[in-house]
């Protein structure tokens, strides 16, 4: 069965910090790699997708994906309290596209200010 | 905007009863999937249709049922509700040829007492 494992957290930064967010996930296989923002009462929002590995920039965030150790990981640069949510890793349940993710449990971000 | 909407936003049911939940996508997302959030925890996969027909399950019971209609709009079913079922209910799609891009609804919240 695949799992995808991540930090519950909190994880607490100050204002204007790099926050690191960290996933790993269980099918060498995998393909297909996600970062989701849950603000409390909220439904996930999609941030970030990678599919190579390497490194993917968008504004002030970076996902990292290195499939030979099946880690994937997220970067937050200049961070605010606005960020402050629960962030969930996702990866593809199956090979063929489809609406199939397994989720992880969420690491919860605080930023101070 | 993700261009998913959900119906209703919350809801009470006793155990035992009969609920369904209705969603709405987006001309083009023709997969769509249903995801069960329980509080403190990822969203777990509960299935998808793709051209109206179930074509994946994740590990729920068949009292989970879903049906998907022409006009890219789709229902999840649960019957003999259980306490357990209490949970926040997000309806998914993605742009056909996306790979696993998936965007949620504002998602359901069903508590059943």
């Amino acid at each position: 069965q695949k799992e995808v494992e991540q930090n519950s957290g909190p994880l607490s930064v100050p204002e204007g910090a790099i926050a690191s967010l960290n996933c790993t996930y269980s099918d060498r296989g995998s393909q297909s790699f996600f970062w989701y923002r849950q603000y409390s009462g909220k439904s996930p929002e999609l941030i970030m997708s990678i599919y190579s590995n390497g490194d993917k920039e968008d504004g002030r965030f970076t996902a990292q994906l290195n499939k030979a150790s099946q880690y994937v990981s997220l970067l937050i640069r200049d961070s605010q309290p606005s960020d402050s949510a629960t962030y969930l890793c996702a990866v593809n349940m199956w090979d063929q596209a489809g609406t199939a993710l397994i989720f992880g449990k969420g690491t919860t971000l605080s930023v101070s200010s | 905007e993700t261009g998913v909407t959900q119906s209703p936003t919350h809801l009470i049911k006793t155990r035992g009863q009969q609920v369904t939940l209705r969603c709405s996508s987006q001309s083009g997302h023709n997969t769509v999937s249903w995801y069960q959030q329980a509080l403190g925890q990822g969203p777990q996969f509960i299935f998808q249709y793709y051209r109206e027909e179930e074509n994946g399950r994740g590990n729920f019971p068949p009292r989970f049922s879903g049906l998907q209609f022409p006009n890219y709009s789709s229902e999840l079913n649960v019957n003999a509700l259980e306490l357990d079922d209490s949970a926040l209910y997000l309806c998914a799609s993605g742009p056909q040829g996306s790979g696993n891009t998936i965007y949620f609804g504002e998602g359901s919240w069903l508590t059943v007492v």
